[in-house]
């Protein structure tokens, strides 16, 4: 069983949508959640960073953590075109090393 | 702020050849740089942790002598694959990270793409 599992998609939807991207992890040490933005062929852009379970929001994304589940989500609100990418979310491990999940691909259709 | 950049951004080379890629840090000072490996539509999978001035310590499974790491300075990183195969053709991403910034956030490079024939 992989440490942090994420759907791989594809997924598809409408402009103007809402998007629900999610992750399940295993481990209890992880403390620190992000969310990564990656364009194809492109290094990772750090989009969300949080860590006490609960709503973080910034602008038209909203990181939510439930660790009791072991369960996190980004949303996407009045999602465009230029949100179609690859989202990876991460955890971190220890001080230093990051975990990623698979990445769940993304497209808005205009 | 926080701009990582890798040289070169794609490479060909042959097999039994080694290659160097460049990591760096343009606007701080990065006391601590990764590397990754990234297989296409694959997630990204930590390779090796350097910090200035030391050996780097690889992840389990990373051949040392194959995937030499060099951080000489607080700037600069390189990742030199040896006697490339077929098999080493991947997406090798970098990132930074400084502890003056007093977070766990690391910055990424935009990755170099290397083929071997």
């Amino acid at each position: 069983q992989k440490e942090v599992e994420q759907d791989p998609g594809p997924l598809s939807v409408p402009e103007g949508a809402i998007v629900s991207l999610n992750c399940t992890y295993s481990n209890s040490a992880f403390q620190y959640f992000m969310w990564y933005r990656q364009y194809s062929r492109k290094g990772p852009e750090l989009l969300m960073y949080t860590y006490s379970s609960g709503n973080k929001e910034d602008g038209r994304f909203t990181a939510q953590v439930d660790k009791s589940s072991k369960y996190i989500s980004l949303f996407i609100r009045d999602s465009q075109p230029s949100d179609s990418a690859t989202y990876l979310c991460a955890m971190l491990q220890g001080a230093q090393k990051l975990v990623f999940g698979q990445g769940t691909r993304l497209t808005i259709n205009p | 702020g926080a701009v990582v950049s890798q040289h070169p951004s794609w490479v060909i080379c042959k097999s039994g050849t080694s290659v160097k890629i460049e990591c760096r840090s343009l606007d701080f000072q990065a006391t601590t740089m990764f590397w990754y490996r990234q297989f296409p539509k694959q997630s990204l999978m930590l390779m090796a942790t350097s910090n200035e001035g030391s050996k780097a310590t690889y992840e389990q499974g990373v051949e040392k002598d194959k995937f030499l790491i060099n951080h000489a300075s607080l700037t600069l990183s390189t990742l030199t694959v040896t006697s490339a195969h077929p098999e080493d053709s991947s997406f090798y991403i970098c990132s930074a990270r400084s502890f003056t910034t007093g977070n766990y956030e690391q910055y990424f490079g935009p990755g170099t793409r290397l083929t071997v024939t």
